[in-house]
């Protein structure tokens, strides 16, 4: 079982650009949930995906948007990208409010 | 707007000495209380869920106690190793697996 895998594992964008994050859950999970982590803060909740619909959302703004695809997978989309967006975004995946298993996380940086 | 606390922010200690962390989150509408353990470049790790009030649960040198009525959770390290060096991060949920997670406190144990 390879876990949780995200990719990239790096990547650098303009501001303005639009980029797209990519997880695969823990085999048998069904249940996708991405976070935010900027410098010196802890994970920030962005959304949770479950039946390829949003269940939950956090106090992000619209330019943030994600799909869940049949096989659990799921993307992360940010569009206008901001400098602010850099960040380390991470993807857990989980089933049926049990512990939620982490990726090793995309390292965004925007310039 | 849920807040999660953690202290100390950062802590360095000698290899062999104990210690222990603080978690503080909202007494309402309270679910699991979680622990991971972060080490540079890895995936969070989970630890403890932690679901009742006056759990106790122990890993190896690491073991955690939890009280729901006023909303705190000790995480306590045994003989600390340089090996346990990392960032160890609480997280409440109230439902749906979603974490809300302390800034967490990033712990270097020196030989």
């Amino acid at each position: 079982d390879a876990g949780v895998t995200q990719s990239p594992t790096h990547l650098i964008k303009t501001r303005g650009q639009q980029v797209t994050l990519r997880c695969s859950p823990k085999s048998g999970h069904d249940t996708v949930s991405w976070y935010q982590q900027a410098l010196g803060q802890g994970p920030q909740f962005i959304f949770q995906y479950y039946e390829e619909e949003e269940r939950q959302r956090g106090n992000f703004p619209d330019r943030f948007s994600g799909h869940q695809f049949p096989n659990y997978s799921s993307e992360l989309n940010v569009n206008a990208l901001l400098l602010g967006d850099s960040a380390l975004y991470l993807c857990a995946s989980s089933f049926d409010r049990q512990g939620a298993f982490f990726g090793q996380g995309t390292r965004l940086t925007v310039v | 707007i849920l807040n999660v606390e953690q202290s100390p922010q950062s802590l360095h200690v000698q290899e062999g000495d104990s210690t222990n962390f603080t978690c503080s989150f909202p007494s309402s509408n309270f679910y699991a209380l979680h622990w991971y353990r972060w080490e540079t470049a890895k995936s969070p790790e989970a630890l403890f869920v932690m679901t009742l009030n006056g759990d106790e649960k122990k890993k190896g040198r690491i073991s955690a106690t939890l009280n729901t009525k006023e909303g705190y959770s000790y995480l306590y390290i045994k003989g600390s190793q340089p090996e346990d060096s990392a960032t160890y991060l609480c997280a409440f949920t109230s439902g749906y697996s979603t974490l809300t997670f302390g800034k967490g406190t990033m712990l270097l144990v020196s030989p």
